[in-house]
């Protein structure tokens, strides 16, 4: 009963480095988003997607980069990463407007 | 744009006390809002949810209610146990089952 799967756990970074955060979940839902969660501030919404070949901008979009090729998986790509980008990332998934599942999240953080 | 407040930010009570944490939100234009708690590190789990459609949801010790009007929900706790503790979140659904959060309210329950 694997729910929504993050990975990694922990990742250390160098400014300018690139990598992937992955998500996965196994309850078949067609919507998937990726929340950031800093100090004061809150979740903050980054990208999301409603299905398999779709996905559309949030509030914090700048700097990451999403595709959905499965309906299971929904990786975060950090193409060049900043120290802004330091934070705590959760992946979520749900059915229609219904109730969001999230991970257990990934904590980056970028020297 | 959407905004959500929590009141009060922390809050301490013993043991056995019945309690209440307030959210607020600026746009009623929601589909649904969600209680969530998360432990220290860890993921969020969802507690309640709210359709827009309702006036409140009871989940055991647990009922969260809904003035969609006033943009106002409140989680009322019974009862409350030191297995309580933990940071309560708020946070209203927008178009495409996107959520805006609240900062949230840490709670601790002495015994």
């Amino acid at each position: 009963n694997a729910g929504v799967t993050q990975t990694p756990k922990f990742q250390v970074l160098k400014t300018g480095q690139s990598m992937t955060l992955q998500c996965a979940q196994d309850m078949n839902h067609e919507y998937m988003s990726w929340y950031r969660q800093d100090p004061g501030m809150g979740l903050r919404l980054i990208h999301y997607s409603v299905g398999a070949g779709i996905t559309d901008q949030g509030e914090v979009p700048n700097g990451y980069n999403v595709s959905r090729s499965t309906t299971e998986d929904f990786p975060l790509r950090l193409l060049s990463a900043a120290p802004s980008q330091t934070s705590v990332y959760f992946c979520a998934s749900g059915r229609g407007l219904g109730e969001l599942f999230f991970g257990e999240g990934s904590r980056l953080t970028v020297l | 744009k959407q905004e959500v407040t929590q009141i009060p930010a922390a809050l301490s009570v013993p043991e056995g006390e019945n309690l209440v944490l307030n959210c607020s939100f600026t746009d009623s234009a929601i589909y649904n809002l969600q209680w969530f708690r998360q432990d220290p590190g860890k993921g969020l789990t969802s507690l309640l949810l709210i359709q827009s459609s309702q006036r409140e949801q009871t989940s055991g010790r647990l009922n969260a209610s809904l003035d969609k009007s006033s943009g106002r929900s409140t989680l009322y706790i019974a009862a409350s146990q030191p297995g309580d503790s933990a940071t309560y979140l708020c946070a209203v659904v927008t178009g495409a089952n996107n959520l805006f959060f609240g900062t949230g309210t840490r709670l601790t329950v002495i015994p």
